[in-house]
């Protein structure tokens, strides 16, 4: 089934750790996203995507960074997770940016302690 | 400061009758506005949208509903089933712009 693949699904880590969360889509999209869902504040855009090779910071983008080595790939990294962290995140793609909806993936959640 | 405010956290209505999910806004330069749903342990999931040229949008049983004049939306469910039982995320984009997104409501569809 064609869609959005997030790993892992949970993960529990030590303040100041390094984390890398994965997100792989197989529709050929072109945009990517990376949301954190936190209650009472929804989903907050942590970085972005356009295309291949381009990448954007989004509304809470401290400490997190992003890579989009190719169409299908963009992982998050957490240099030194801190408590702050602890969220649900959620990888989407769109196939023409915000010009069409997201398509979202299970999401991770991640907990620091 | 929240651009999107979906005020309800919760919602709680009976099988077959209407549920209103409400939503305002803030920024006059949205041209777009979507609804996603989402269940437990999966992403949330696109519902249904409206252009700011339009008032109304209707897909099955969803209607939305946008008063520019207000800054306001809402989301109409007509019958209402049990299955419906989702959080509701109201998101709203400005040409160019990336989503933004509100608190969410949680609907419970009771039988």
């Amino acid at each position: 089934i064609a869609g959005i693949t997030q790993a892992p699904t949970s993960q529990i880590l030590a303040a100041g750790r390094r984390m890398t969360l994965r997100c792989t889509q197989d529709m050929r999209h072109n945009a990517m996203y990376w949301y954190r869902q936190d209650l009472g504040l929804g989903l907050r855009l942590i970085h972005y995507s356009n295309t291949a090779g381009t990448t954007g910071k989004g509304e809470v983008p401290d400490g997190y960074s992003v890579s989009r080595a190719n169409t299908d790939d963009f992982p998050l990294t957490l240099a030194s997770a801190v408590p702050s962290q602890t969220s649900v995140y959620f990888c989407a793609s769109s196939e023409r940016g915000t010009a069409s909806p997201l398509h979202f993936g299970n999401g991770t959640r991640l907990t620091v302690t | 400061d929240q651009q999107v405010k979906q005020n309800s956290p919760s919602l709680s209505v009976q099988e077959g009758r209407i549920s209103i999910l409400n939503c305002d806004y803030t920024n006059s330069m949205f041209d777009y506005f979507l609804w996603y749903k989402k269940y437990p342990a999966e992403g949330p999931t696109f519902l249904i949208s409206i252009s700011s040229i339009k008032d109304k949008n209707e897909d099955g049983r969803f209607t939305v509903f946008l008063n520019k004049s207000a800054k306001h939306l809402s989301l109409h469910i007509v019958p209402s089933q049990p299955g419906d039982s989702a959080v509701y995320f109201c998101a709203a984009i400005e040409y160019g712009n990336k989503l933004v997104f509100g608190a969410g409501t949680i609907l419970r569809v009771k039988s």
